[in-house]
């Protein structure tokens, strides 16, 4: 089955880290660019990062604090967050880039930013 | 700073048709933003509608159309369901800001 699947969310305190791991089945994860997208609860749907073979993009939110990678070898898409703030609360999906638009999403892991 | 701008909440009849908008704050949506269209129940992740402005995701009834009108992306849902009761998302690709999502429209259908 083609699928992604997130985990690695949980609860933090501010300023602190978290790294969340997206695993890809059933297609050749290394053919296809991915993302990061969010929402925050009750809230619409917010892109913060990509990466293809070659690029990297990020949002201005999350621009220098969140670090986007990937193992094509273990079909592995990862974002590594740092210094986190309670306005990071959120779920986070991976979705993966296909023809221009995000054709394939995960079910999300949700990330609580609190004290 | 890049903003997409959608109607907050519509409400259209069963059997009716709705247009949904997408708007740009520094200028007209043309296909180059590469329109997409989502629709997302609560707590699900969201479903492609409608991607490179007007072409149908997979397995999407053909009630849901994409077009430019004027200077927006629209999404026309024309013979409207009850299951239709969503909450739909257009995102822009925009170079400087890469992929922005609008607001989200509740649709309420009654």
């Amino acid at each position: 089955e083609v699928q992604l699947e997130e985990s690695g969310g949980g609860l933090v305190q501010p300023g602190e880290s978290l790294r969340l791991s997206c695993a890809a089945s059933g297609f050749i994860f290394s053919s296809y660019s991915v993302n990061w997208v969010r929402q925050a609860p009750g809230k619409g749907l917010e892109w913060i990062s990509y990466i293809s073979d070659s690029s990297t993009w990020y949002a201005d939110s999350v621009r220098g604090r969140f670090t986007i990678s990937r193992d094509n070898d273990k079909n592995s898409l990862f974002l590594q967050m740092n210094s986190l703030r309670v306005e990071d609360t959120a779920i986070y999906y991976c979705a993966r880039d296909h023809e221009w638009h995000f054709d394939l999403w995960g079910r999300g892991t949700l990330v609580v930013v609190s004290s | 700073q890049t903003v997409v701008t959608q109607e907050p909440s519509f409400s259209v009849s069963p059997g009716g048709t709705v247009t949904l908008t997408c708007g740009l704050n520094s200028g007209s949506v043309s296909t180059s933003h590469f329109p997409t269209w989502y629709q997302q129940t609560p707590g699900q992740a969201p479903r492609t509608l409608i991607y490179y402005t007007n072409s149908r995701s997979s397995g999407v009834p053909d009630r849901f159309s994409g077009s430019i009108i004027g200077n927006k992306a629209a999404l026309t849902i024309t013979g409207a369901q009850a299951d239709d009761e969503s909450d739909y998302y257009c995102v822009l690709y925009v170079d400087s800001a890469h992929w922005v999502f609008g607001g989200g429209t509740k649709l309420t259908v009654l």
